[in-house]
Parts: structure tokens; C-alpha cells; sequence
């Protein structure tokens, strides 16, 4: 058990519709970092948040956003969904320094 | 721009067979290298990691050797087990203020008994 925490573990919505997936990172960690995970792009880094402060962006689309509250959980929210969107969705969190990254189990979305 | 390039799968060995898994990357400066599993419906766990030319990480009988000359970082294992079934993912580290890995495509490893 890794101690990072995904909800819901799946989803499965209609193409259009918004979901939002959330994410309570280990205890003490300050960062939390997004991944998406598709068969034909791999892992890939969505944006990273520390301490409540956007810290890191990566290959995030303008329909996806996500936010991380005070109490250090942090929610994606991905919007107007698309065929593609369908893919696993890994929430992580470290420390400070970010050396080791610790993974949730993730959250399957499946569009249809 | 940043990348990680890593050999394709599926690997099939036989129990007590030697495992390697090649992982190249691509990047200026210094960067920290990992190798990272994911067991079955399971998030992935850091295996080992190196953060400077000429490390080895090692970690349960797998090592890699950060080499920059070849900006390499080949994961090895002298003897798998069925239990080391996993996808492997190789990953570097460009900045240390921040956590942010990029992967590689990741190597699925199946061992038979």
C-alpha cells in the first residue's frame, strides 16, 4: 500500500459529459503529481501541484484542469469528454525534494 | 526534447533465466534516472534509481548503471522469479525542483515457471 488514495477506482460516462477524479496523497506529502496512462501514449505527465501552488505542466489538455485544496487533496476534472480521454489516471505524491514518487492504484475512466 | 526510450514487449524468460531490459534516454544536462514496476492493477513502485554518471542502483537482485557516455540505464537481474511478472518503466528526471518523471513506453515481463 503505497498510502496515496484514488476515487473512484472506475468510471465509465458518455462522451461530453465531466467527471472529476480525486486524489488524497500520503501524509506529509506536499506534491501531488497527475498521469495519464493510454495504451498508444503511455504515461504521460499531466501537471504537478505543491503545497496548493501549480509547480509543473505537462501535456494537459484546456478541457482537463485540476486543483489542489488546502487539506493537500487534489481533484482533476477533466470536461467535455472525448472517445480518447478513455485511459487510466494515476495520482502520486512525494515529499519536498521529490525523489521518489508514490503511486496510487488509479482511476480507470472508460468514455463511450 | 526530453525522452526515454525503452526496448519492446513482451519479454518471456523462463524462472532463473538473466533478465535485461534496455532503457536509453535523451536529455542536456544531468539527469536523474529511475526504474519503476507495476505489478498487476497496481500503481507503480520505484525500483531503484541513479542520480549521477556511474551509479548503480540496485534493489531485490535487479541493478542499473547509469552510463552517460552511452546515456544508457539497463535494468538487469541475475535469476528472475515468476513474482517479478510486471511492466517496467524507465524514467528521467530533469529538474530537481521539481518530481516530474518522464517515462518510457514501459517493457511488460512475463516469467514463466
Amino acid at each position: 500500500d503505497s498510502g496515496v488514495t484514488q476515487t473512484p477506482k472506475h468510471l465509465i460516462t458518455a462522451t461530453g459529459q465531466r467527471v472529476t477524479l480525486r486524489c488524497s496523497p500520503r501524509s506529509g506529502d506536499l506534491s501531488v503529481y497527475w498521469y495519464q496512462q493510454s495504451l498508444d501514449q503511455g504515461l504521460q505527465f499531466l501537471i504537478q501541484y505543491y503545497n496548493g501552488e501549480e509547480r509543473a505542466k505537462g501535456n494537459i489538455l484546456e478541457r482537463f484542469s485540476a486543483q489542489q485544496f488546502p487539506d493537500l487533496h487534489s481533484e482533476l476534472n477533466l470536461s467535455s469528454l472525448e472517445l480518447g480521454d478513455s485511459a487510466l489516471y494515476f495520482c502520486a505524491s512525494s515529499g519536498h525534494n521529490g525523489e521518489k514518487l508514490f503511486f496510487g492504484s488509479g482511476t480507470q475512466l472508460s468514455v463511450l | 526534447g526530453d525522452s526515454v526510450t525503452q526496448m519492446e514487449g513482451p519479454v518471456t524468460l523462463s524462472e532463473e533465466a538473466f533478465l535485461t531490459i534496455n532503457c536509453t534516454y535523451t536529455a542536456t544536462g544531468y539527469p536523474s534516472l529511475f526504474w519503476y514496476v507495476q505489478y498487476p492493477g497496481e500503481g507503480l513502485q520505484l525500483l531503484l534509481k541513479a542520480t549521477k554518471a556511474d551509479d548503480k542502483g540496485s534493489n531485490k537482485g535487479f541493478e542499473a548503471t547509469y552510463r552517460k557516455e552511452t546515456t544508457s540505464f539497463h535494468l538487469e537481474k541475475g535469476s528472475v522469479q515468476v513474482s517479478d511478472s510486471a511492466v517496467y518503466f524507465c524514467a528521467l528526471r530533469k529538474n530537481s525542483n521539481t518530481g516530474k518523471l518522464i517515462f518510457g513506453q514501459g517493457t511488460t515481463l512475463q516469467v514463466k515457471p
